[in-house]
C-alpha cells in the first residue's frame, strides 16, 4: 500500500462547514495528490505538491486548498463545504521505480457526505 | 489540457474469453499512460502501464498496446477469470518520467465476468 493513510475514512458533514482530510505518508515521497472520484467522471486531480511548501492546482482545484508543512503529511481542506463536494477522496503518491521512472499509488480513500 | 476518453463503459464477456479497453488522448506530449483496476470500494491499483517508447507490454494474462500516431491505448485481458470483474481505468500523462505524474483519467470501463 506504498505507507499511505488517510484520516478520517468516512465523514458527513453540514453545508457551510469546514473540513479537512489528511494524507499521511511513511516513506518520504516527494510527490503527493489529491484527486475526487464521482460516479461518469472517473478520478480528477484537485491539488498536488512537490515538496514541503509547494504546491500546485488541478483541473479540479476551486474550493479547495491544500497544505503540505511536513514530508509525510498533505492536508485538504474545504473551506466551506458544498453538496456538490460530496464524494470519495483519494490520495496518492509518485513512487520511484527502476531507470528513474515513477509510479502513482493510491491511499484507501475518504468518502466525505456533505448533507 | 489533456483529455481521455475510454470505451466502452460496461463489459460484460464470459469466463476464458478476452476483454479489450480502448483510450484515446488528446494531448500529443503524453507520454505515459496506467491501468488501474479497482474493485468495489477499495482503491484503484496499478495493474500495468506504458510509456511512450514502447508499443507493447506483457504482464501474465494482461497486455497494453500504445499507438502514438493515432493517439490511443488498449488493455487486454485474455483468459478472464471471476476476479477480473472490477471497473478499469486508463490514465495519461506528460510527466516525462521526473516524478509529478499528473494523470488524467478516462471514465472507467466497468467489466462483469460471467460463470
Amino acid at each position: 500500500d506504498a505507507g499511505i493513510t488517510q484520516s478520517p475514512r468516512h465523514k458527513v458533514t453540514e453545508t457551510g462547514t469546514p473540513v479537512t482530510l489528511r494524507c499521511h505518508q511513511t516513506e518520504n515521497h516527494r510527490y503527493m495528490y489529491w484527486y475526487r472520484q464521482d460516479p461518469g467522471h472517473g478520478l480528477r486531480l484537485i491539488h498536488y505538491s512537490y515538496g514541503v511548501k509547494d504546491t500546485d492546482k488541478g483541473e479540479v482545484s476551486d474550493g479547495y486548498s491544500v497544505s503540505r508543512s511536513k514530508t509525510e503529511d498533505f492536508l485538504l481542506t474545504l473551506e466551506s463545504a458544498t453538496s456538490s463536494q460530496t464524494s470519495v477522496y483519494f490520495c496518492a503518491i509518485s513512487e520511484s521505480q527502476r531507470e528513474g521512472r515513477y509510479e502513482q499509488y493510491f491511499g484507501p480513500g475518504t468518502r466525505l457526505t456533505v448533507t | 489540457g489533456e483529455n481521455v476518453e475510454q470505451h466502452p463503459s460496461t463489459l460484460s464477456v464470459q469466463e476464458g474469453d478476452s476483454a479489450v479497453i480502448k483510450c484515446t488522448y488528446s494531448d500529443s506530449a503524453s507520454n505515459y499512460f496506467p491501468w488501474y483496476k479497482q474493485e468495489l470500494g477499495k482503491r484503484p491499483q496499478l495493474i500495468i502501464d506504458i510509456r511512450s517508447n514502447v508499443g507493447e507490454k506483457k504482464d501474465q494474462r494482461i497486455a497494453v498496446t500504445l499507438n502514438k500516431t493515432a493517439k490511443h491505448f488498449s488493455l487486454h485481458i485474455t483468459e478472464t477469470q471471476p476476479e477480473d470483474s472490477a471497473v478499469y481505468f486508463c490514465a495519461a500523462s506528460s510527466g516525462a518520467n521526473f516524478g509529478n505524474e499528473k494523470l488524467t483519467f478516462g471514465t472507467g470501463t466497468r467489466l462483469t465476468i460471467i460463470p
